[in-house]
C-alpha cells in the first residue's frame, strides 16, 4: 500500500524567511513518481513538480527547490525567501511508475503555509 | 490554454435533488478523474476513466455516477444529493505515458442543504 505523510499541518513564517515542507512516503513499488501541488486560497490545484524515483538529483526552480532522498523516503520542498504569494496549501503525492498508474495517485493531507508580511 | 474546465463552479442543492457536474479537457488526455476534497480528509478519488466509453470506481464511489461518452468530457452525476456530498469537486486529466502527471480543473463548490 502507498502512503504519503505530511507531518506539518500548518506552518507560519514571516516574509523572506526560508521554509521547508516535509514529505515522507511509503511504497512497495520499485519505481514511482513523486509530485508536489499547490492550492492557493482561490482553490485551484496547481502542479509544481514531478520526480521520477530513479532520478535523485535535487531540483531548483527559482525560489523553489526539492530534495529527494530515497534512503529516507523523503521528498521535501523548500521555498527560499518566502513571499506572501506563497501562502497556500501544499500537497505531496505519490503514484506508481507504470502506464496509467495515475489512478493510484495518493495524496498527503497537505501543509498549510502562511507567509506573513 | 483552457486545460481542464469544470461547470458549474458553485451550486447549492436541496437534499434529494439531482445534478450533473461537467468536465471538459482540451489536452487530448486519455485518462480523466473526479476527486472530492473535504477538510481533514484530503483528496479522494470518486471515479475515473481510462478512455472513452469506460469508467471505474475509485475510493469513494457511492452516491455518484459518471459517464465518458466523448474523450474530452467526463460527467459526474449525483442522483439524490445528500448533505454528506457537500464538498469541493475536482475534475482532472492525465496522459498515461507522460509521467502520470494529473492536471486539475479549478474546482466546483457544492453545498447540499
Amino acid at each position: 500500500a502507498q502512503k504519503v505523510t505530511q507531518a506539518q499541518t500548518e506552518i507560519s513564517v514571516v516574509e523572506k524567511e526560508d521554509v521547508t515542507l516535509d514529505c515522507v512516503y511509503e511504497t512497495r513499488d520499485t519505481t514511482y513518481y513523486l509530485f508536489w501541488y499547490k492550492q492557493p486560497p482561490s482553490g485551484e490545484l496547481v502542479f509544481l513538480i514531478r520526480r521520477n524515483s530513479f532520478d535523485e538529483q535535487n531540483e531548483i526552480s527559482g525560489r523553489y527547490s526539492w530534495n529527494f532522498q530515497k534512503s529516507t523516503s523523503s521528498f521535501n520542498f523548500t521555498i527560499t525567501a518566502s513571499q506572501v504569494v506563497d501562502s497556500a496549501v501544499y500537497f505531496c503525492a505519490l503514484s506508481p511508475h507504470r502506464r496509467g498508474g495515475s489512478e493510484k495517485l495518493v495524496f498527503g493531507k497537505g501543509t498549510k503555509l502562511t507567509v506573513n508580511p | 490554454n483552457a486545460g481542464v474546465t469544470q461547470t458549474p463552479k458553485f451550486r447549492v442543492l436541496k437534499t434529494g435533488q439531482s445534478m450533473t457536474l461537467l468536465c471538459a479537457q482540451d489536452m487530448n488526455h486519455e485518462y480523466m478523474y473526479w476527486y472530492r476534497q473535504d477538510p481533514g480528509m484530503g483528496l479522494r478519488l470518486i471515479h475515473y476513466s481510462v478512455g472513452e466509453g469506460t469508467t471505474a470506481k475509485g475510493e469513494v464511489p457511492d452516491g455518484y455516477n459518471v459517464s465518458r461518452l466523448k474523450k474530452q468530457n467526463f460527467l459526474l452525476g449525483l442522483e439524490s444529493a445528500a448533505p454528506s456530498q457537500t464538498s469541493v469537486y475536482f475534475c482532472a486529466s492525465s496522459h498515461p505515458t507522460r509521467g502520470n502527471t494529473i492536471y486539475f480543473g479549478e474546482g466546483s463548490w457544492l453545498t447540499v442543504v
